[in-house]
């Protein structure tokens, strides 16, 4: 989920097991939905969207789940791989206005054990 | 090899002092953006540009400029009158594609006041 002050939340999990890691977003009129990793001093990379006129979406190892009811975003990551430790963001987007602009979560840092 | 180009990466100012921060990009993506990263924290937008000539404040401006003299580029200073400067710097461009504005980020620049 999303943090509340400096604290980033956090999800451990062992290699081979399955992540999620969620997002509550803030603005209902919000209609296009990226998740970002970032690994430690990198810029954050890609790793899949959704509009909102979808509930799901899959792409390699990843899946993304929009609940538009509860303005609930979250990322699914299976079998999860050393390499996938990184901070991950969700970010927001209305479509039609600021042509472009993202708002950002805080992120959440997953940590994955061999 | 296309992508999002930034530097230097480390950048170290002193007190009083403007920087300049560069950012460039061989996509051909019309818009460019200006983020702000501190730890534990978001991305915070400073700046963003739709068009060459054409650029936008974004929530954190004060004590930074840019200009969008060419497409591929969009430098950002740091001025004297930003008064806690230290964070991460990021980058980045984007297409309209379908109605979705995917962002994709450069690298990052580090900055530290001396």
């Amino acid at each position: 989920g999303e943090s509340v002050g400096l604290h980033l939340p956090t999800l451990s999990v062992q290699e081979g097991d399955n992540s999620i890691i969620n997002c509550a977003y803030s603005n209902s009129a919000s209609d296009y939905f990226i998740w970002y990793k970032q690994e430690s001093g990198k810029g954050p990379q890609f790793i899949i969207d959704i509009r909102s006129n979808m509930d799901k979406r899959q792409g390699q190892r990843v899946t993304v789940l929009l609940n538009k009811t509860v303005k609930h975003l979250s990322l699914q990551i299976a079998a999860t791989q050393p390499g996938d430790s990184a901070v991950y963001f969700c970010a927001e987007n209305i479509d039609g206005t600021s042509y472009g602009k993202l708002t950002f979560g805080q992120g959440t840092i997953l940590t994955v054990h061999p | 090899d296309g992508g999002i180009t930034q530097s230097p990466k480390y950048l170290f100012r002193k007190e009083g002092q403007n920087v300049t921060l560069s950012c460039e990009q061989n996509l051909n993506h019309d818009a460019m953006y200006w983020y702000r990263q501190d730890p534990g924290q978001g991305l915070r937008l400073i700046y963003y540009s739709q068009i060459v000539n054409d650029f936008q404040k974004g929530d954190i401006a004060e004590g930074y400029s840019v200009s969008r003299e060419k497409k591929e580029s969009f430098p950002l200073t740091v001025t004297s009158a930003q008064k806690n400067p230290t964070a991460f710097y990021l980058c980045a461009s984007s297409i309209r594609d379908r109605k979705k504005e995917t962002q994709y980020f450069g690298p990052g620049t580090r900055l530290l006041v001396l």
